[in-house]
């Protein structure tokens, strides 16, 4: 089975600083891949990012970076000097390949405040 | 190019009444998925489809039925509401088979059954 862990809840920050929201992921697939997507407070999903698991390189783009590492089945996400507008909730899901079509699987989601 | 649309974006029923959420997409997709966001639950996927003419149950299919009589509309309905379906349900779609595809997802629809 597969299972996706965000374990923060909630996370407060102050504008300009760094906030990284934890992403643990459990699978028996050797070929998965992993999405991460913002929901704002107007409440549509926004996709940001997929990586694969046979790619373990760090991302970065403009403000946002991730850090995937497969020893600790961990694809963690760091805003750089937050602002307001990255106020939102930001999930992180997990899609394998046993199943024909791929299931994707969400994490409960990390609520992050951005306060000015 | 409208993406994912979906109507209505706000119901409120009353226990017992039915009621379909239509989804639209505009990108020749074939994969289209139903979920479901509650709160601390993340989103969780109610039936999907492959391509027109099928469907196939996801994570919680109970009280739901789907269908996919053209490419580009997926139909979600309720037939016998009951509060415990309050939720706001999310359309989306992806491209096709390739499992690093991303899915695109629709506004949602928040419902409220009392």
């Amino acid at each position: 089975a597969q299972k996706v862990t965000q374990a923060q809840t909630e996370i407060s920050v102050v504008e300009k600083e760094d906030v990284t929201l934890d992403c643990v992921y459990e699978t028996r697939d050797t070929t998965y891949y992993l999405f991460w997507y913002k929901q704002p407070p107007s409440g549509e999903l926004v996709f940001l990012i997929r990586r694969n698991s046979f790619d373990e390189q760090n991302e970065i783009s403009g403000r946002y970076s991730w850090n995937f590492q497969k020893s600790t089945s961990s694809f963690n996400f760091t805003i750089t000097a937050s602002q307001v507008v990255d106020s939102a909730v930001y999930f992180c899901a997990l899609k394998g390949t046993t199943d024909s079509w791929g299931k994707l699987q969400f994490g409960a989601g990390t609520q992050v405040v951005v306060t000015p | 190019n409208a993406g994912v649309t979906q109507t209505p974006k706000f119901r409120v029923l009353k226990t017992g009444q039915s009621m379909t959420l239509l989804c639209a997409q505009d990108m020749n997709h074939e994969y289209m998925y139903w979920y479901r966001q509650d709160p601390g639950m993340g989103l969780r996927l109610i039936h999907y489809s492959v391509g027109e003419g099928t469907t196939a149950k996801g994570e919680v299919p109970d009280g739901y039925n789907v269908s996919r009589l053209k490419k580009q509309n997926f139909l979600l309905g309720l037939e016998s509401a009951a509060p415990s379906q309050t939720s706001v349900y999310f359309c989306a779609s992806s491209a096709d088979r390739e499992r690093d595809n991303e899915q695109f997802f629709g506004p949602g629809t928040r419902l409220t059954v009392l």
